[in-house]
């Protein structure tokens, strides 16, 4: 366990839905984020919080909301997907401010869109 | 555009020898390397980092960085089939920049 956690786990849902991924971390960091990891690519980092202020949109759709309530809790809300954002989405977190910061991330949610 | 560049495998390695995984990066002014071993359907975990010229050596494991030549490396002595995994390469530009990731060499191990 790395301190981190997310849920769910999996999740299916259909192109008209609306479902919210969770995040939490209880390492006492103050930087969170989200990444996505799809097949044969690197890790795509797609939001980052520092102190719950959003520092960094990869030109990420709009189709996904990200939510920074407090500097332990992250949600990405997902609404109208596509089947290509269909992957594996992460959370990480690290203590940003310190030169070495490391980041550790949570197990994933494994998001299918039909 | 930073890169990060890695052998993609499967790189596949007899249990008990040493595997050697490399890796490329074209910022020169990185400062944080971080290797990463991600199982099948499972998140990254972090296993090595290094900062400095040279080797750095945790167990089995040993990271070895040379800045000039812009390359980080990771061997693993005495393979065992449970290094059986992708294994990804990080690397973090100067500042509070972000980590870049490599696409990831996967590594067998053969009992």
């Amino acid at each position: 366990e790395t301190g981190v956690t997310q849920t769910p786990r999996h999740l299916v849902m259909g192109m008209t839905n609306k479902k919210s991924l969770k995040c939490e971390q209880h390492l006492g960091h103050n930087a969170m984020y989200w990444y996505k990891q799809s097949a044969k690519k690197p890790l795509e980092l797609m939001f980052v919080y520092n102190f719950k202020e959003q520092t960094e949109n990869n030109s990420v759709p709009s189709r996904f909301s990200p939510e920074c309530p407090n500097s332990s809790h992250l949600f990405l809300h997902l609404h109208t997907l596509q089947p290509e954002d269909s992957a594996l989405y992460l959370c990480a977190s690290s203590q940003e401010g310190r030169s070495r910061d490391t980041q550790y991330f949570g197990p994933g949610t494994r998001l299918t869109v039909l | 555009q930073k890169e990060v560049e890695q052998n993609s495998g499967p790189l596949s390695v007899p249990e008990g020898a040493i595997a050697s995984l490399n890796c490329t990066y074209s910022d020169r002014v990185s400062q944080s390397f971080f290797w990463y071993r991600q199982y099948s359907g499972k998140s990254p975990e972090l296993i090595m980092s290094i900062y400095s010229n040279g080797d750095k050596e945790d167990g089995r494991f040993t990271a070895q960085l040379n800045k000039a030549s812009q390359y980080v490396s990771l061997l693993i002595r005495d393979s065992q089939p449970s290094d059986s995994a992708t294994y990804l390469c990080a690397v973090r530009g100067f500042g509070n920049e972000k980590l870049t990731f490599g696409t990831g060499t996967r590594l067998t191990i053969i009992p």
